[in-house]
């Protein structure tokens, strides 16, 4: 089946670290840019980052930016979310998303079923 | 920067229903519509303006007006009821609109 599953989440206290898993199956990611988009509780959908294929170009949020770090592990078929300096407004559902078109600009037509991270204040 | 609107709006079985999204810089047509259920992950219905995705049913249209696209819901039906978002892709950071919710 292909799919993907997000790990990692969980509740964490401001200013700590979680590090988010995204395990594909049933296709290889490495064809594709990845992304990140999460939601905050009863919010909209918000872009936090993407990765080019082969790794060579990342693109974060403002919001996010210098305290996150997208990668990827293509043999491990694998994407990952470092969050570090975590802040009470970083609490939401994270979903990774495969996108479409070689340039990723395509839309996201695989999304997993996303994981819960809770920054309490 | 996408603006959409309404943010919420209801409509009756069989029914039409727009939704609009204005850029607020011209994205050509980089821009893809997203169906969203309480408790589920985003479906991706349209993109590139107009290209519907495999599977979705004819009823979805998406259409561009310069810097304005819009998302037409035809016979409506009960299982639409969802909350809508529009994404532009031609820029990097990616960004959503608002989001609409259909009633």
């Amino acid at each position: 089946e292909v799919q993907l599953v997000e790990s990692g989440g969980g509740l964490v206290q401001p200013g700590g670290s979680l590090r988010l898993s995204c395990a594909a199956s049933g296709f290889s990611l490495s064809s594709n840019w990845m992304s990140w988009v999460r939601q905050a509780p009863g919010k909209g959908l918000e872009s936090v980052a993407n990765i080019r294929q082969d790794g060579s170009e990342k693109f974060y949020a403002d919001s996010v930016k210098g305290r996150f770090t997208i990668s990827r592990d293509n043999a491990r078929n694998s994407v990952y979310l470092q969050m570090n300096s975590l802040r009470v407004d970083d609490t939401a559902i994270y979903y990774c998303a495969r996108d479409r078109g070689g340039s990723g600009d395509f839309g996201s037509d695989l999304w997993g079923q996303g994981t819960l991270v809770t920054v309490p204040s | 920067q996408m603006t959409q609107s309404p943010s919420s709006l209801s409509a009756s079985v069989g029914g039409r229903v727009t939704i609009t999204c204005r850029a607020s810089q011209s994205v050509s047509t980089y821009v893809n519509w997203y169906q969203q259920k309480p408790g589920q992950a985003p479906k991706l219905l349209i993109n590139a303006a107009s290209t519907l995705q495999s599977g979705v049913p004819s009823r979805f249209s998406g259409s561009r007006s310069g810097t304005d696209f819009t998302l037409t819901i035809n016979s409506l039906q009960p299982e639409d009821c969802a909350t809508y978002y529009c994404q532009q892709s031609y820029s990097n950071p990616y960004t959503f609109g608002q989001g609409t919710r259909l009633e």
